[in-house]
């Protein structure tokens, strides 16, 4: 299984700013997602970080929005751009060795715009 | 919505009861993978089950998978205190770049 490190673990910050999650995985890995979880829900996809290219955006998540990036195959980052209070939620990196197999995730940054 | 349906959407038991959680999700599946999550934190992988399979085990948690009604169940026995967070299904769909799609989740609250 893999192990992964999200940082940071929480923050509270101003709207208009910006924050970047940085996800670090102990091995390579195939596949990095990004999730979001509202207060109180599921889990939703918000892009498949794609490695060495741009990620793949699901339907409600743009890029200017959320730019990720993925420099190799053990790291990620998520930045959320112009916070305002509806960015607040949970956000999760997961990573898998491919289709079909188990995913693993990080512990999660826990953010709140004020 | 691919999403899949959780229920029930929230479980109060008595320690030492058992628990069963039940999903059901609308296409064909790769497999389908459940997770518990404590008090807002990362997730935790519990059991990945493939479509051709109909049971697997894992210490005290069993999952059933039944294809044809498009359904799973978590089973948890002999439950603890420390059994208490919130379970999510996730399904694993074909072609789908290995996007899993997660149920709405099953709140467990396990009382001493």
């Amino acid at each position: 299984s893999a192990v992964i490190s999200q940082k940071p673990s929480r923050d509270i910050c101003q709207r208009g700013t910006s924050l970047t999650i940085q996800c670090q995985v102990d091995s390579q890995v195939t596949m990095m997602f990004w999730y979001r979880q509202q207060p109180g829900q599921s889990l939703t996809l918000i892009a498949t970080a794609n490695q060495g290219s741009e990620a793949t955006y699901e339907s409600g998540f743009v890029i200017d929005k959320f730019p990720i990036s993925r420099p190799n195959l053990t790291f990620s980052t998520l930045t959320v751009s112009n916070m305002s209070p509806e960015d607040s939620s949970i956000y999760l990196c997961s990573s898998r060795q491919g289709a079909y197999t188990e995913a693993f995730f990080g512990q999660g940054t826990r953010l709140t715009v004020v | 919505s691919q999403q899949g349906e959780e229920d029930p959407q929230a479980l109060s038991i008595q320690e030492g009861e058992n628990a069963t959680m039940n999903c059901s999700y609308k296409t064909s599946i790769n497999n389908l993978q459940w997770y518990r999550q404590n008090s807002g934190r990362g997730l935790v992988h519990l059991i990945l089950i493939r479509s051709n399979e109909r049971e697997k085990h894992s210490g005290r948690l069993r999952v059933t998978l039944d294809t044809s009604k498009k359904s799973s169940s978590l089973l948890i026995t002999a439950s603890r205190a420390a059994d208490t967070a919130s379970y999510f299904c996730a399904t694993d769909f074909y072609n789908q770049g290995g996007k899993l799609i997660f149920g709405q989740g099953t709140e467990l609250s396990v009382k001493p």
